[in-house]
């Protein structure tokens, strides 16, 4: 499995444009990018996935370089709401189950 | 659309008591099912996972077991609990045939064992 590390915190301020940048250096040919949002005492919430190049939606953009091994998910104008954990996990279904590891994650604070 | 449902939300049991987290999942079938642990401050560490009836593999050796008595009915439980067993835990599910592996997660059990 592909392990990935991302920065232990982050600050922000209301309305800035956040990058949370994730390394995963052995990600295999079938893995996919995933990243997950989680409020506390909530579970994690899926927020966007990608292979390569780049993905939006209307929450954020996940950016993959051509190598793949390294990916940044972006977050325009961030709110108050979006002080959270956010985990970046690389996987992909193997003999019939998917295998992802979740590490600690990125916790971005972001104030007034 | 499909609905994870985890109860209870918290839970309060003195060590040595028995107990049992049930999950369920509606508007899909044949699900892959999880079972996950957070332990406060850190990251999920995966229990238990299941890609059908009967079906179980689980991750990491511990006073806890899971079964699948249906499709969508994923269970934990554990004879005699642990002061170690105090966590949060998490059900998830993910479509069986998605390459993708994006799993959609439960609201989660807080308990503490005292």
């Amino acid at each position: 499995l592909a392990k990935t590390t991302q920065p232990i915190s982050m600050d922000s301020y209301e309305g800035q444009e956040v990058n949370i940048t994730c390394s995963h250096n052995n990600i295999a040919t079938n893995d996919y990018i995933t990243w997950y949002q989680q409020f506390p005492s909530q579970g994690p919430r899926f927020i966007i996935q990608g292979y390569k190049t780049k993905v939006t939606n209307e929450v954020a953009s996940l950016f993959i370089p051509a190598d793949r091994k390294s990916s940044t998910l972006s977050l325009p104008r961030v709110s108050l709401s979006d002080t959270a954990v956010y985990y970046c996990l690389v996987g992909a279904r193997l003999s019939g189950y998917s295998t992802l590891t979740f590490g600690k994650g990125t916790m971005l604070l972001v104030s007034p | 659309s499909q609905t994870i449902h985890q109860w209870p939300a918290t839970l309060v049991q003195p060590v040595g008591s028995p107990l049992s987290l049930e999950c369920t999942v509606e508007g899909t079938s044949n699900p892959n099912l999880y079972w996950y642990r957070q332990a406060a401050g850190r990251g999920l560490q995966l229990l238990f996972y299941s890609v059908g009836i009967g079906q179980i593999s689980s991750e990491v050796p511990q006073n806890l077991s899971a079964s699948r008595p249906q499709d969508r009915q994923f269970i934990l439980s554990s004879k005699k609990l642990l002061l170690s067993d105090s966590g949060f835990y998490l059900c998830a599910w993910a479509t069986a045939t998605d390459p993708s592996s994006i799993q959609y997660f439960g609201a989660g059990t807080r308990l503490s064992v005292l």
